[in-house]
């Protein structure tokens, strides 16, 4: 089983400012990466896929990148509705089959 | 627009049964493998169990198996999580989730959720 690491568990940041978050997978995923966000008491977002494929209506401000293991998420200007917990979770293209979700990071205001 | 809306959650005694449903609108269901998500209070997500179009194959996480049956109405547009035998490791926030499964497989819609309490 693989398994999906994100670091760092809290990521303290300002508003305005930027974040850099981790995903690393136990085994070569190649891209098959998912980003989501999710709020306090609301639902996750699909972010990315693809590890870098935006999703509908993610603002550019929000880059994926990485294949491999090694994955980032990058928040450039932090905005108050960007403070959230983030997931990646990795797939298997053929047969298509869901892998797990790493623990998330969760990026809180400094 | 694309609208998933779970239902059936609630409080359950330990080794209980529970059916949650989830009615889907908004989009052509039977062209969508479905997935349920779930997140116990205070943890991260974990996919319980999925379910291909025509619910051909099911996928279960190993904690579940045997326990959980996922299945699914296209012709009501509506997906299903009968769980039985329930524990406490089960309370959580059970997610209704779409998937697009092309050259990826990604979770695109998700409902708000429906709470399972487990306890005596």
């Amino acid at each position: 089983e693989i398994l999906m690491t994100q670091s760092p568990a809290i990521l303290p940041v300002s508003p305005g400012e930027g974040a850099t978050l981790s995903c690393r997978a136990s085994e070569n995923i190649n891209s098959n990466l998912a980003w989501y966000q999710q709020k306090p008491g609301q639902a996750p977002r699909l972010l990315f896929y693809g590890a870098s494929t935006r999703a509908t209506g993610i603002p550019g401000r929000f880059t994926g990148s990485g294949s491999g293991t090694e994955f980032t998420l990058t928040i450039s200007g932090l905005q108050s509705e960007d403070f959230a917990i983030y997931y990646c979770q990795h797939y298997y293209i053929w047969p298509p089959r869901l892998g797990l979700f790493g623990g998330g990071t969760k990026v809180d205001i400094k | 627009e694309v609208q998933l809306v779970e239902s059936g959650g609630g409080l359950v005694q330990p080794g209980g049964s529970l059916r949650l449903s989830c009615a889907a609108s908004g989009f052509s269901f039977s062209n969508h493998w479905m997935s349920w998500v779930r997140q116990a209070p205070g943890k991260g997500l974990e996919w319980v169990a999925y379910i291909k179009k025509d619910g051909g194959e099911r996928y279960y996480v190993d904690s579940v198996k045997g326990r959980f049956t996922v299945s699914r109405d296209n012709a009501k547009n509506s997906l299903y999580l009968q769980m039985n035998s329930l524990t406490v490791e089960d309370a959580a926030v059970y997610y209704c989730a779409r998937a697009t499964v092309t050259t990826h497989y990604y979770f695109d819609y998700w409902g708000q959720g429906t709470l399972v309490t487990v306890s005596s």
